[in-house]
């Protein structure tokens, strides 16, 4: 069974600090994919990344996906109150099952 | 980015009585779509696979007669949530993948928040 590992699940900073949040698997993916959740509101994507090594950059948020498709990074620069959310990594389950992978979450609370 | 809407948004209900969620892709055809239940800070939960022109694919645990899910066609999903009871009051959203070549992308609805009374 493929599973994304995401971490930390909870995280609480002070507005204008960095972080990095993890999500890996012993598993490969063809992509991965970041989604970024607000309360009572649906994912949005952020981000796809595609290739072993990309890296993908949105704004502060600085997206890499590693060299062997196994595991994905999300970096924020000078986290802003507006980056709260939960944030999602996920990717295309392998035998072509057509199913979305999730990691469990990270629920990032940027304080003012 | 591709845009998929659902309605309601929000929903009370009273037990026993059954509740229709609709989830169409905007500016794209979408063979497959899905749906996803999800509590409170947590992750989404796969309750089923929804394929235009035949029968969906339920997850384990996941009663297909409680849970209706039809995809009359390649824009439109629907969810009846039959003979509901408190315990089915969550966050439920859609989403439908999209395939551009070789990339493929889901994207979410806003989601329905169902209140059973």
């Amino acid at each position: 069974t493929q599973l994304l590992e995401q971490s930390p699940q909870f995280l609480s900073i002070q507005e204008g600090e960095n972080l990095t949040v993890y999500c890996n698997s012993s598993s490969v993916f063809s992509s991965l994919q970041w989604y970024r959740q607000e309360p009572g509101e649906g994912p949005v994507l952020l981000v796809t990344v595609v290739t072993g090594g990309e890296v993908k950059k949105l704004k502060r948020l600085t997206f890499q996906f590693g060299d062997a498709r196994k595991d994905s990074s999300l970096h924020i620069t000078a986290a802003q109150p507006g980056d709260t959310g939960l944030y999602l990594c996920a990717g295309w389950g392998s035998g072509n099952t057509g199913k979305l992978i999730f990691g469990q979450g990270t629920t990032l609370q940027v304080k003012p | 980015g591709a845009v998929v809407s659902q309605h309601p948004s929000r929903v009370i209900c009273k037990s026993g009585t059954s509740v229709k969620i609709e989830c169409r892709s905007l500016d794209f055809q979408a063979t497959t779509m899905f749906w996803y239940r999800q509590f409170p800070k947590q992750s989404l939960m796969l309750m089923a696979t929804s394929n235009e022109g035949s029968k969906a694919t339920y997850e384990q645990g996941v009663e297909k007669d409680k849970f209706l899910i039809n995809h009359a066609s390649l824009t439109l999903s629907t969810l009846t949530v039959t003979s509901a009871h408190p315990e089915d009051s969550s966050f439920y959203i859609c989403s439908a993948r999209d395939r551009q070549g070789a990339l493929e992308t889901q994207y979410f609805g806003p989601g329905t928040r169902l209140l059973v009374l």
